[in-house]
């Protein structure tokens, strides 16, 4: 079956860069996530890439994808108090298929 | 403004006493999923209605059920809670279509505690 992983923790200084890192097992997967989960919240889709893609921007936010390695990264620029929560790594076929979450990054930033 | 709400945030039941946990949601979304997550653990897809094709994971023990009357409500039934069954319960809904149609959008979920 499928399978993803991440690292548990991961712990930054305000102002630097954070990089959160996902390994996945599934080739067929179409869709790659990233999702934020705050204490006490669900979670919250922050990005996701397709698979023919190897590289999205968006604002502080940079998700690389090595689909040969099944690897995909997810970078947030000047790291902020308000970035600390946990960070899900997730994959899907699409469409309303069954999306996949890996165990989670909790992230801590330090001010 | 809220988009998936789930009520209640928090619900302690019995062991054995069946509980429902419900979802709503006001972006007429023909999917509703329910996932489980434990601490520290990722969420875990227990089951999803399409429209109202209703669609069980394998591995979802029999004790939990689910009902979808009408697009806007899903519910999630436990007939016999045990003490594994205490986790977070979070809702999620989508739409079906092409790039940004297939983010989920989660509820804050309902924590349930087994006494």
């Amino acid at each position: 079956g499928e399978d993803v992983e991440q690292s548990l923790f991961l712990s930054v200084r305000e102002g630097d860069s954070s990089v959160i890192n996902c390994t996945y097992t599934d080739s067929s997967s179409t869709y790659l996530y990233w999702y934020k989960q705050e204490p006490g919240a669900g979670l919250q889709l922050l990005t996701y890439i397709f698979s023919n893609m190897d590289m999205k921007q968006d604002q502080r936010l940079t998700v690389l994808l090595n689909k040969k390695d099944k690897h995909l990264s997810l970078r947030i620029a000047d790291t902020q108090t308000g970035d600390s929560a946990i960070y899900f790594c997730a994959e899907s076929e699409g469409g309303y298929q069954k999306v996949t979450f890996g165990t989670g990054t909790k992230l801590q930033v330090i001010p | 403004d809220a988009m998936v709400i789930q009520n209640p945030r928090y619900q302690v039941t019995q062991f054995g006493k069946p509980v429902t946990l419900s979802c709503s949601q006001t972006l007429n979304h023909n999917v509703m999923y329910w996932y489980q997550q434990k601490s520290s653990q990722a969420p875990k897809l227990l089951f999803h209605y399409y429209d109202k094709d209703f669609n069980n994971e394998a591995d979802t023990p029999d004790n939990f059920q689910s009902r979808r009357p009408n697009t806007s409500f899903c519910f999630l039934d436990i007939r016999s809670p045990g003490l594994g069954d205490a986790a977070m319960y979070l809702c999620a809904t989508s739409r079906e279509g092409a790039g940004d149609d297939y983010e989920q959008y989660f509820g804050p979920g309902t924590r349930l505690t087994v006494t």
